[in-house]
């Protein structure tokens, strides 16, 4: 079964510049996730898909990101313009949705690494 | 809202030595606790899970025990070896609720020597 993909796996920009993360969550998969990870510190959700539904997107810095599931499959993450302090590991994870069920385990792409100069 | 504390590493053992990493949580719900690891150049991948009071979530000789009243959730392994070297992520996320969006600690890095 293939994993979470993602691309790029590394970008670097000036600040004020534009970037777009891409993600395909795995086949089937309902429910996708987009984390910001800051250098030492763990994954802040940013945004949480359903299909093509938004259910969380609280802690999403609507000002600069942006973030779109069209047809419910693939998602794009946007910063516009881009800041210092967006420099981090941008990670999607994608799961199931069965709330019959305690949990849905999540799982992660590789991350796009984001510096912004 | 809901929230994950775990000790700051690095924590440096030689091999075979005990492993502790303690995690303590915040919730206003009733969650479901989990260790995440992420070995250097890899992904998060999830180690273990508990999803009720006294459960014990255990992989690869790793346990830990869902501890209601103490809200703990801490990691243990008997006998590390170099390859678990790795940054260990305590999390939590709400059950019952369409938003099951996980809440990581800030990770603690293990270093094993031999």
């Amino acid at each position: 079964e293939a994993g979470v993909a993602q691309s790029p796996r590394y970008k670097i920009i000036e600040k004020r510049q534009s970037v777009a993360f891409w993600c395909n969550p795995i086949s089937g998969h309902a429910t996708l996730y987009w984390y910001q990870q800051i250098l030492g510190q763990g994954p802040k959700l940013l945004i949480q898909f359903q299909n093509n539904g938004v259910v969380d997107d609280s802690q999403l810095p609507k000002d600069r990101f942006s973030a779109e599931r069209l047809k419910g499959v693939d998602s794009t993450l946007k910063i516009q313009p881009a800041k210092l302090e967006d420099s981090a590991v941008y990670l999607c994870a994608s799961s199931l949705l069965s709330l019959d069920r305690a949990y849905n385990e999540q799982f992660f792409g590789p991350g796009t690494r984001l510096t912004v100069l | 809202g809901n929230s994950v504390t775990q000790m700051e590493g690095p924590v440096t053992l030689s091999e075979e030595a005990f492993l502790t990493i303690n995690c303590t949580y915040t919730a206003t719900g009733y969650p479901s606790l989990f260790w995440y690891v992420q070995y250097p150049g890899e992904g998060l991948q999830l180690l273990l899970k508990a999803t009720k009071a006294d459960d014990k979530g255990s992989n690869k000789g790793f346990e830990a025990t869902y501890r209601k009243e103490t809200t703990s959730f801490h990691l243990e392994k008997g006998s590390v070896q170099v390859s678990d070297s790795a940054v260990y992520f305590c999390a939590l996320s709400d059950q019952g609720t369409g938003r099951r969006a996980l809440t990581f600690g800030s990770g603690t890095r293990l270093q094993v020597q031999p």
